[in-house]
């Protein structure tokens, strides 16, 4: 069974650093583009970043380019976020999210296939 | 990167057909055939029903069909049934590996 556990999540001050993590298992990890999605409760979806199976190709919201970072190691089947300079509007419940093919060249792009049940950022003084 | 439009809301009987638009502009929905649509039932994380325009996921019904004209998509629900009360986002890739998802629509069956 594909599953994603994603961690790290909590309360955090504006301006300060935080970074989330992703833990996959039931598929073979490095064949496959993931990506964050975040969400305020009772709110709408944002993508924030996604990354090619091989970390060719990376690309980020507008809202968090420049403070957030988006990475994997495939040895360890892990997806990770660094958010930097945190902002009161990166409160949200955040998503790790497997994408349905490797990278948009295959002719598929950006079917967010399977999604962990979120780690909740609370971004407050 | 604004997010796409979608209508608040739309609603039906039992039986009946619903469209869900999806309004974006030539640099995201207009220029790629990469748009997906998502049902997420409240207190449920988002499920893929149609990737690609129109194709659909194995197991998902036949009743979700899913077109594109222009800078517009379209989730169309053929025989509506009570189980497919849920919010609906559409989603579109946007060139430089981004995404953008819609505003989102609350389905409702009467």
């Amino acid at each position: 069974e594909v599953q994603l556990v994603e961690s790290g999540g909590g309360l955090v001050q504006p301006g300060r650093s935080l970074t989330l993590s992703c833990a996959a298992s039931g598929f073979t990890f490095d064949e496959y583009a993931m990506h964050w999605v975040r969400q305020i409760p009772g709110k709408g979806l944002e993508w924030v970043a996604g990354i090619s199976w091989n970390r060719r190709f990376i690309g980020y919201a507008d809202s968090v380019r420049g403070r957030f970072t988006i990475s994997r190691d495939n040895t360890k089947n892990s997806l990770y976020l660094s958010m930097k300079n945190v902002r009161v509007d990166d409160t949200g419940l955040y998503y790790c999210v497997k994408d349905i093919d490797y990278d948009c060249t295959g002719g598929t792009c950006f079917a967010l296939q399977v999604w962990g049940l979120g780690t909740l950022v609370t971004v407050s003084s | 990167q604004s997010a796409l439009t979608q209508p608040r809301s739309v609603s039906g009987s039992p039986g009946q057909s619903v469209t869900i638009s999806c309004t974006g502009t030539s640099d995201d929905v207009g220029l790629y055939f990469f748009v997906s649509w998502y049902q997420q039932r409240p207190g449920k994380v988002p499920q893929l029903i149609i990737y690609d325009v129109d194709k659909r996921p194995s197991g998902v019904p036949d009743r979700f069909s899913g077109s594109k004209s222009g800078n517009t998509a379209s989730l169309t629900i053929s025989g509506l049934q009570t189980e497919d009360e849920a919010d609906y986002y559409c989603c579109s890739y946007a060139a430089r590996y981004r995404g953008v998802f819609g505003t989102g629509t609350e389905v409702s069956v009467l």
